[in-house]
């Protein structure tokens, strides 16, 4: 049980943001939202991860919902090797990641 | 920047037979962690390790898996007696610190094939 629930797919025109939505809407006060992603079967890669407050970095940005319920990772001028399976996941520990099906994006040219 | 590598990327063997994938993991990291994808299906969570005890592990770790950190940079994964089941990617993980914001950083993989 991920306890997220993500898109099965999404398609992204290459230039353009790509919004991918994920909701935890049973997310506890001290649980972390973390998104990886994962290109072919390489090892997750990690991107992102916040609280509850919005964060960016060199890769993306995370929105939080005040409520915490739900999330969206922002990839701000998607390209071609942004075509990955992304993954949000709840993090209460960090000691055991739970994986669930994420979300294949495909950039389109 | 730092990376998490595992050795070899690729492994073929025979059914029964004993396996140790290897990891190295980032330099000033304490928790290690592994995790497998058989093809097609999710990542799994295998095993946590710190201060050369195993933390959690999952049911599907039973007595056919073990790990050790044999030295100061190695962590390593042994399957004692390969089933065919047992074919799938074999990810490391490495982190700093134990607690949620502690973020798991993840090596290339090894694939494991079992005839």
């Amino acid at each position: 049980d991920a306890k997220t629930t993500q898109p099965t797919s999404m398609d992204c025109a290459e230039g353009r943001a790509a919004n991918l939505p994920c909701n935890h809407s049973t997310i506890s006060g001290n649980e972390y939202v973390y998104w990886y992603r994962q290109i072919h079967s390489q090892g997750p890669q990690y991107i992102i991860h916040g609280l509850k407050n919005n964060e960016t970095n060199e890769m993306a940005s995370l929105i939080i919902t005040e409520d915490r319920k739900s999330s969206t990772l922002i990839l701000p001028h998607a390209t071609l090797r942004d075509t990955a399976v992304y993954y949000c996941i709840r993090s209460g520990s960090a000691r055991q990641l739970t994986f669930g099906s994420g979300t294949q994006l495909t950039v389109l040219p | 920047e730092p990376e998490v590598t595992q050795t070899p990327s690729h492994q073929v063997t025979q059914m029964g037979q004993e396996v140790i994938l290897r990891c190295v993991p980032i330099s000033n990291h304490l928790y290690f962690y592994w995790y497998r994808q058989i093809l097609g299906q999710k990542v799994e969570f295998l095993v946590s390790f710190y201060n050369n005890e195993i933390s959690e592990k999952s049911e599907i770790f039973d007595d056919q898996f073990s790990v050790e950190r044999p030295d100061g940079s190695n962590f390593t994964l042994k399957i004692r007696s390969t089933k065919l089941e047992d074919s799938a990617m074999y990810f490391c993980a490495s982190s700093e610190g134990f607690y949620s914001q502690e973020t798991q950083y993840f090596g290339p993989g090894t694939r494991l094939l079992v005839l």
